[in-house]
């Protein structure tokens, strides 16, 4: 059974960096061909695809963002970390971590967090 | 970057009618194409990847197709809990985009 929780801050300030973490179950990010993404919601709006990391390490990041994202992995702890730099109240939003895996595209979702981007 | 360009925006229906959701590529994005189900309060869920192939669990109602630019999501008779946003997504081109959503809601 394939599981994922999405953790950090609820709360931050303008022109602070973000960090969450994506905890996962259920596989491993070092079976060949797996990833994990991120993905953003801002409340009422659509979804927008932030980042995404690889069983072998390659990283791929949205173009408008790619300056102020670094995604990490841990095999290990079996955790997979966002950073945002720079935030700002539009980056309000619900932050999704997701499993991307033989079908290739997201087919197991954490629950999501929500983060508050205010003074 | 590839715009997916979903339609209608809001789609009403009673329980037992058909549905049918677009989605328009701004590119050719071949078969990579997938469509989710969002409810209030939850993440996404994967209905359909590669135009049609059903997800795992995703019922028979839930059909897929199109190639190229041109996509649809079909939904032959809707249960209750089917009235949602459906998004679709494409792979073919970094990033992966999404459209902006069709609300299915009840007539």
């Amino acid at each position: 059974q394939i599981t994922l929780k999405e953790s950090g801050p609820t709360l931050v300030k303008p022109t602070q960096t973000l960090t969450l973490t994506c905890t996962f179950s259920g596989f491993s990010l070092s079976t060949s061909g797996v990833g994990v993404g991120w993905i953003r919601q801002p409340p009422g709006k659509a979804l927008e695809w932030l980042a995404l990391i690889y069983w072998n390490d390659d990283k791929r990041y949205s173009p408008s963002l790619k300056s102020r994202l670094t995604i990490t992995k841990d095999t290990s702890k079996n955790q997979v970390v966002l950073t945002m730099t720079n935030m700002d109240p539009v980056d309000t939003a619900t932050y999704y971590c997701a499993h991307r895996g033989r079908v290739r595209f997201f087919d197991y979702w954490g629950q999501g967090t929500l983060v508050t981007v205010s003074s | 970057e590839i715009v997916l360009t979903q339609s209608p925006a809001t789609l009403s229906l009673s329980p037992g009618e058909r549905a049918t959701l677009s989605c328009r590529a701004s590119q050719s994005v071949s078969s990579y194409l997938a469509w989710y189900q969002q409810k209030p309060g939850q993440a996404p869920r994967l209905l359909i990847y590669d135009a049609s192939n059903r997800a795992t669990g995703i019922p028979a109602r839930f059909s897929g197709s199109g190639s190229g630019t041109d996509f649809t999501l079909t939904i032959s008779s809707l249960e209750p809990e089917d009235f949602a946003v459906y998004y679709c997504q494409q792979r073919s081109n970094w990033p992966g985009t999404f459209g902006q959503g069709t609300k299915l809601e009840i007539k």
